[in-house]
């Protein structure tokens, strides 16, 4: 059973380039979680997703972010324009279960985005 | 609003010596408390977790945990430790309810280096 699977596992883009983060999810889970580490800091929350529905955004930035999870394939994190301040590991989790009582989100490896 | 924090940015400790890393949390109701560990490079993999019931946990590694609701902590021990648990450690705490259902809020992490 294969676990959460993220890719690239590193990804360098030029300031202006397009980002896009993948997210498998660990088989028959389909809630999705995105969070964003950056250096010297802990995780922080981003986006919340289920199948075709974004059920909490509100740790997005406002611009240039959007996620979305599609009822075929994986979970895609999509950052524009990218700046040097994007510059993170980005790490996507799964649950089986909605959230709530009981509920454990398994995490994949991350994608570590470097902006030059 | 929930939030978690490790007061101990960075600990050493010699093989074989007990361990203990700090985790104090602000919720508003019961929490549900996590302890993941990242390795260099890697994803975050879970020790532990607490719902509910016994207070004190028993992880993976020989790792436990005590909750505390009088304290609102949830400290993470290891009798002995070993060389392989260097690493970083975070702690983590969920809702179970609301409008931050299926979010978890990290601390920023408390780095593990082991003397040989």
């Amino acid at each position: 059973n294969a676990g959460v699977m993220q890719n690239p596992r590193h990804l360098v883009r030029r300031r202006g380039q397009e980002a896009r983060l993948r997210c498998s999810p660990m088989k028959g889970h389909s809630h999705v979680y995105w969070y964003r580490q950056l250096p010297e800091e802990g995780l922080k929350f981003m986006v919340y997703l289920q199948k075709e529905n974004i059920i909490d955004e509100s740790g997005m930035p406002k611009e240039r972010f959007s996620a979305e999870f599609p009822k075929e394939g994986p979970s895609i994190l999509r950052i524009q324009q990218v700046v040097r301040g994007d510059s993170a590991a980005y790490f996507c989790a799964s649950s089986q279960i909605p959230p709530g009582k009981g509920t454990e989100a398994f995490f994949g490896q991350g994608t570590r985005l470097t902006v030059v | 609003a929930q939030s978690v924090t490790q007061p101990d940015i960075h600990i050493t400790v010699s093989e074989g010596a007990s361990l203990e890393l700090r985790c104090n949390y602000s919720y508003g109701a019961t929490p549900y408390l996590f302890w993941y560990v990242q390795s260099p490079g890697q994803g975050l993999q879970l020790l532990l977790k607490y719902f509910s019931g016994d207070t004190l946990v028993q992880g993976i590694k020989g790792f436990e945990a005590e909750f505390k609701r009088s304290q609102s902590s949830f400290n993470l021990r290891k009798p002995s430790v070993h060389w392989s648990d260097a690493a970083e450690y975070f702690c983590a705490v969920g809702a179970d309810r609301g409008s931050t259902l299926g979010r978890l809020y990290f601390g920023r992490g408390t780095q593990l280096t082991v003397w040989p």
